[in-house]
């Protein structure tokens, strides 16, 4: 078990250009959630799937968001025409469905500066 | 709809006094209940999790956490605290059905005086 890992840790890009974001969660978890973090606050969610399933998506992951699970296993979070406001911590977690209390488990998120 | 409201954004206290994080919670049902700890450039590490059995619950590093339902609170707390203790600190609720999402509190931020 390695941990849920995401790449690349920081991202530094120019306003107007599309970036793409990795997770790879913990092999046997069937569940993969997206939360973006500002400075100060807290992680919000942003969408999870399911296998390769995406079930919700968040009011906050506009049109230029795009998030993708192939064969259930890895995920990757787009981002074209990026903004400032688009400068964030982007965290993955993964899980093991099981109801209530299943445990998400969190990868070192990627910093994203958009300048 | 459920929420989480953690009391201080910041707590301050001396290496081998006790720790107090406060936490209230929004929830229409019986929830789930987490703390989440934040390391300056670490990810997120659970401490504790609340999911209906015992009220008083023990996590990791000596932290324990109480779920009182009349109160709606969930306040970490640790007897003697460690200068490593010094980090942000998160109270989650998690929406099992909605998928497992978590919805989490501004934030605590722990400073440990020597």
């Amino acid at each position: 078990d390695t941990g849920v890992s995401q790449n690349p840790r920081h991202k530094i890009t120019k306003r107007g250009q599309n970036v793409t974001f990795r997770c790879d969660p913990i092999s046997e978890h069937n569940r993969l959630y997206w939360y973006r973090q500002t400075l100060g606050q807290g992680p919000e969610f942003l969408t999870y799937f399911q296998n390769e399933a995406q079930l919700e998506k968040s009011r906050l992951l506009s049109d230029r968001f795009s998030a993708e699970r192939p064969k259930g296993s890895f995920s990757t979070l787009e981002i074209q025409r990026t903004e400032q406001g688009d400068s964030a911590m982007y965290l993955c977690a993964s899980s093991q469905s099981r109801g209530r209390g299943e445990t998400q488990y969190f990868g070192p998120g990627t910093r994203l500066l958009v300048l | 709809a459920q929420s989480v409201t953690q009391l201080d954004s910041h707590v301050s206290v001396s290496e081998g006094t006790p720790v107090l994080l406060r936490c209230n919670y929004s929830s229409s049902y019986s929830p789930s209940l987490f703390w989440y700890v934040q390391h300056p450039n670490k990810g997120l590490q659970l401490l504790l999790k609340y999911t209906s059995a015992a009220t008083l619950v023990k996590g990791i590093n000596g932290f324990e956490a109480e779920f009182k339902k009349s109160e709606t609170s969930f306040h970490l707390t640790k007897p003697s605290a460690h200068m490593s203790d010094a980090a942000e600190y998160f109270c989650v609720v998690s929406l099992y059905n909605q998928g497992g999402k978590l919805i989490f509190g501004q934030g605590t931020e722990l400073s440990v005086k020597p």
